[in-house]
């Protein structure tokens, strides 16, 4: 059973650019969760979404950040005119629906906007 | 909204000795808290978590105890090895509501052989 896969691993942006950022859930898992991980720092939560519908987005900033989960690929996380301070490092996580509080993570993506 | 300490930041041990990491949390409806550890450019793995209906969980030479009127929860590693040396993460969240977790700042754990 493949676990939470993310691409790319590692992506470079000019700032202005836009960063496109891939996640596929576990088999099974139709709830995707993003975090964002700052240098030395925890993960805080952005936004969660089912197939087809973003739940909660209160995590999020409210320009240049969306995210999308359709029903069919991956979910998407979107950042618009990057800029310095949008390098991170980007995790999701999915869930089953049984128990969305059990969530796996997958290896992440190193966003670096130059 | 829910906010979680986590103390200390740092910890180094001497492999064989014990280690205890510290968590508190604000929201009293939180009912569930999982452990993550998180090696160099890795993902989060989940270690061990724990229920509000239960005091103490263990496996192995990790365990996680819980007290609910205090909201504190403590992550304890015996017999520690070179490769528990990682970043540890607490997290609280409400079973049964949309799921988020909501993490502690990390504690970064060095075990000296």
């Amino acid at each position: 059973n493949a676990g939470v896969m993310q691409n790319p691993r590692h992506l470079v942006r000019r700032r202005g650019q836009e960063a496109r950022l891939r996640c596929s859930p576990m088999k099974g898992h139709s709830h995707v969760y993003w975090y964002r991980q700052l240098p030395e720092e925890g993960l805080k939560f952005m936004v969660y979404l089912q197939k087809e519908n973003i739940i909660d987005e209160s995590g999020m900033p409210k320009e240049r950040f969306s995210a999308e989960f359709p029903k069919e690929g991956p979910s998407i996380l979107r950042i618009q005119q990057v800029v310095r301070g949008d390098s991170a490092a980007y995790f999701c996580a999915s869930s089953p629906k049984s128990a969305l509080y059990e969530q796996y993570f997958g290896p992440g993506t190193r966003l670096t906007v130059t | 909204g829910e906010n979680v300490e986590q103390h200390p930041s740092t910890l180094s041990v001497q492999e064989g000795d014990s280690a205890v990491i510290k968590c508190t949390y604000s929201d009293s409806a939180s009912n569930y808290f999982p452990w993550y550890k998180q090696e160099l450019g890795k993902r989060p793995q989940l270690i061990i978590d724990i229920r509000s209906n239960v005091g103490e969980k263990k496996d192995q030479r990790i365990a996680v105890t819980l007290n609910k009127t205090a909201k504190h929860f403590s992550l304890h590693i015996t017999e520690t090895q070179p490769e528990d040396s990682a970043v540890y993460f607490c997290a609280a969240s409400k079973m049964g509501s949309q799921g988020n977790l909501i993490f502690g700042k990390g504690t970064k754990l060095s075990v000296k052989p």
